[in-house]
């Protein structure tokens, strides 16, 4: 089975701290991504990732940045975190589209709940 | 663009009651659809997925299947038990144009004793 590991279930910062969510699979997927999920808002894309030091924005990038260095990890940076990030926080991963058939899901981590201070 | 309509929760039953939560996509091309759960505090896990119409996927006695001609992809159960309480979001992928999974907003299922 694939793991997708999230390096914190909970986490409080302070505003204006630089914060790093860490995430790995294990599963030697080429796409990661992450993504913040709000309450009546569900599931809203922040950055992702096709392949090793590629990264391109989702529909909320503003105040987020993302590393991938290697292949397995995708970290997700708040420069300057501030209270309306405060948020559940999900890493995802996945194969790649296989040929003109998108049928590869996405396998998830637990989440980590960030609270900004 | 792509996008998933699924109806608003919560939906609350009692144990054995039958289920169903309406999902309708707008996509170009033949995308795959997908059924995710998210038990409380846990990451999203796939329930089950079609990637052609007329598939059915089916997991844990629970089944959907792709209807092209109505575009829907409706998430059905014949006795719920009170463990399925969650949150179930229907998603699509499509295999154009690249990588995302587009979500729905996602249906809490409460189901009592």
């Amino acid at each position: 089975d694939v793991k997708v590991t999230q390096s914190s279930r909970y986490l409080v910062k302070r505003t204006g701290e630089k914060v790093f969510l860490e995430c790995v699979q294990d599963m030697d997927h080429e796409n990661m991504f992450w993504y913040r999920q709000d309450p009546g808002l569900g599931l809203r894309l922040i950055y992702f990732s096709y392949d090793v030091k590629m990264k391109e924005k989702g529909d909320i990038p503003e105040g987020y940045s993302v590393s991938r260095e290697k292949k397995e990890r995708f970290s997700l940076i708040l420069e300057s975190a501030s209270t309306n990030q405060t948020s559940m926080y999900l890493c995802a991963s996945s194969l790649p589209p296989l040929g003109t058939g998108g049928n590869q899901p996405q396998h998830f981590g637990d989440g980590t709940r960030l609270s900004i201070l | 663009g792509n996008s998933v309509t699924q109806m608003e929760g919560p939906v609350t039953l009692s144990e054995e009651a039958f289920l169903t939560i309406n999902c309708t996509y707008t996509a170009t091309g033949y995308p795959s659809l997908f059924w995710y759960v998210q038990y409380p505090g846990e990451g999203l896990q796939l329930l089950l997925k079609a990637t052609k119409a007329d598939d059915k996927g089916s997991n844990k006695g629970f089944e959907a299947t792709y209807r092209k001609e109505t575009t829907s992809f409706h998430l059905e159960k014949g006795s719920v038990q009170v463990s399925d309480s969650a949150v179930y979001f229907c998603a699509l992928r499509a295999n154009t144009g690249g990588f995302k999974t587009i979500f729905g907003a996602g249906t809490r299922l409460f189901v009592k004793a």
